[in-house]
């Protein structure tokens, strides 16, 4: 059972340019939570999102930042006109029904 | 809103020595979860122990337990017969008790294992 898988682990834009940061969860798993984290700090919560649905943004930026799950393939995490401060490790979780939330390894992104 | 505080950035441990890190959270909620997550330098998020608020006996992970006291808002971990695999950032978590799996995390405490 593949675990959740992030891609790609590393993408680097120019200012300006749009930053798609892709999610598939583990097999089975319909909830996706996205997750910032800057140098130097811990995780903080950005979208929680089910099948088609958003759930939970109380944590995305309220410009540029944008997300969804699709009902057929990966979760999607967009950030249009990146700047430099956008630079950080995102990183994805999801869960099934039980109280346990599952990482992948994350993406970091560069903007030069 | 809930927080989570890790007041240790940095510490450091003997191998086969044992190491506590200090966690608090301040919630008004009575229905929780606590974690601690491991990060090592691959950056993967590994849960290594977690711990049920109703529940009042301590959590134990082999060499991992935690010492909860819930009236103190205090969640810490022990890792005991440290490791060289054990030196990683570890983050402390906090779950509300509904449906959700969002997580507030702390800052981390980076720990250092020497041989």
């Amino acid at each position: 059972n593949a675990g959740v898988m992030q891609n790609p682990r590393h993408l680097v834009r120019r200012r300006g340019q749009e930053a798609r940061l892709r999610c598939s969860p583990m097999k089975g798993h319909s909830h996706v939570y996205w997750y910032r984290q800057l140098p130097e700090e811990g995780l903080k919560f950005m979208v929680y999102l089910q099948k088609e649905n958003i759930i939970d943004e109380s944590g995305m930026p309220k410009e540029r930042f944008s997300a969804e799950f699709p009902k057929e393939g990966p979760s999607i995490l967009r950030i249009q006109q990146v700047v430099r401060g956008d630079s950080a490790a995102y990183f994805c979780a999801s869960s099934g029904q039980v109280y346990e939330a599952f990482f992948g390894q994350g993406t970091r992104l560069t903007v030069v | 809103a809930q927080t989570v505080t890790q007041s240790q950035p940095e510490m450091s441990v003997q191998e086969a020595e044992t190491v506590t890190l200090s966690c608090t959270y301040d919630t008004s909620e009575s229905d929780y979860y606590l974690f601690w997550y491991k990060q090592p330098p691959s950056r993967q998020m590994i849960l290594v122990i977690r711990q049920e608020a109703y529940k009042q006996q301590n959590a134990t992970e082999n060499r991992f337990s935690v010492n909860f006291q819930k009236a103190a808002k205090s969640f810490s971990l022990k890792i005991s017969d440290s490791q060289l695999g054990d030196a990683a950032m570890y983050f402390c978590a906090y779950r509300s008790g509904g449906a959700t799996n969002k997580l507030i995390f702390g800052t981390g405490t980076l720990l250092a294992v020497q041989p």
